[in-house]
């Protein structure tokens, strides 16, 4: 099956900060999904991308199926975006990554 | 549009006793994805499900777990015979019928605990 590997596993920010998450995966998707996981356990969908670039606010997302590599752009980072950070991907059900876990000190 | 909904959101069972979750898909879809996360793990995909079929159970544990989504009503995930390490989260996700989109919108969970 589809294999889904993150980096960094664990990620320590200063408020403001910039940073970048990195999702590989080994074979050909039709589905790869960005998600914040919130302290509460609530699953918040970031982007839908399995091809291309995408903006949101202060996150943008970028995938490239052809290297089978996805990158999550995190600018300006606040307190509020600590969490756990996942990615999955497939076709059909989804493989998730063991996740990055974000804290960003004020 | 109502999103994806789970009940309950909590559940606790003894040892031995069936719990079952259920899940309402957003209206449109007939595609249905169940997924468990165990404390500080990841997520890990279970089966997935169209109307009266499964597509693919390569996630389901062998025993005592079985999923059906019927033609009405909500899909349903039963775990007969609990034990505590069924304890987790069960995240429940649907997709459109048509499949211009792959994108799978997630529910809030059903949080299982086992004493």
């Amino acid at each position: 099956g589809i294999q889904v590997e993150q980096s960094p596993p664990d990620l320590i920010l200063q408020e403001g900060a910039n940073s970048t998450l990195r999702c590989n995966f080994s074979d050909s998707v039709n589905n790869l999904q960005w998600f914040h996981q919130n302290p509460w356990g609530q699953l918040i969908n970031l982007f839908y991308i399995p091809s291309g670039t995408k903006q949101n606010g202060r996150l943008s997302a970028t995938t490239v199926a052809t290297e089978r590599y996805s990158l999550l752009y995190i600018s300006s980072s606040q307190t509020t975006d600590s969490g756990v950070y996942f990615c999955a991907a497939g076709r059909g059900g989804m493989r998730f990554g063991a996740g990055t876990r974000l804290t960003v000190k004020p | 549009n109502a999103g994806v909904m789970q009940n309950p959101r909590h559940l606790v069972r003894r040892r031995g006793q069936e719990a079952r979750l259920r899940c309402s898909p957003m209206k449109g879809h007939s595609h249905v994805y169940w997924y468990r996360q165990l404390p500080e793990e990841g997520l890990k995909f279970m089966v997935y499900l169209q109307k009266e079929n499964i597509i693919d159970e390569s996630g389901m544990p062998k025993e005592r777990f079985s999923a059906e989504f019927p033609k009405e009503g909500p899909s349903i995930l039963r775990i007969q015979q609990v034990v505590r390490g069924d304890s987790a989260a069960y995240f429940c996700a649907s997709s459109p019928e048509a499949q211009s989109s792959y994108e799978q919108y997630f529910g809030p969970g059903t949080r299982l605990t086992v004493t």
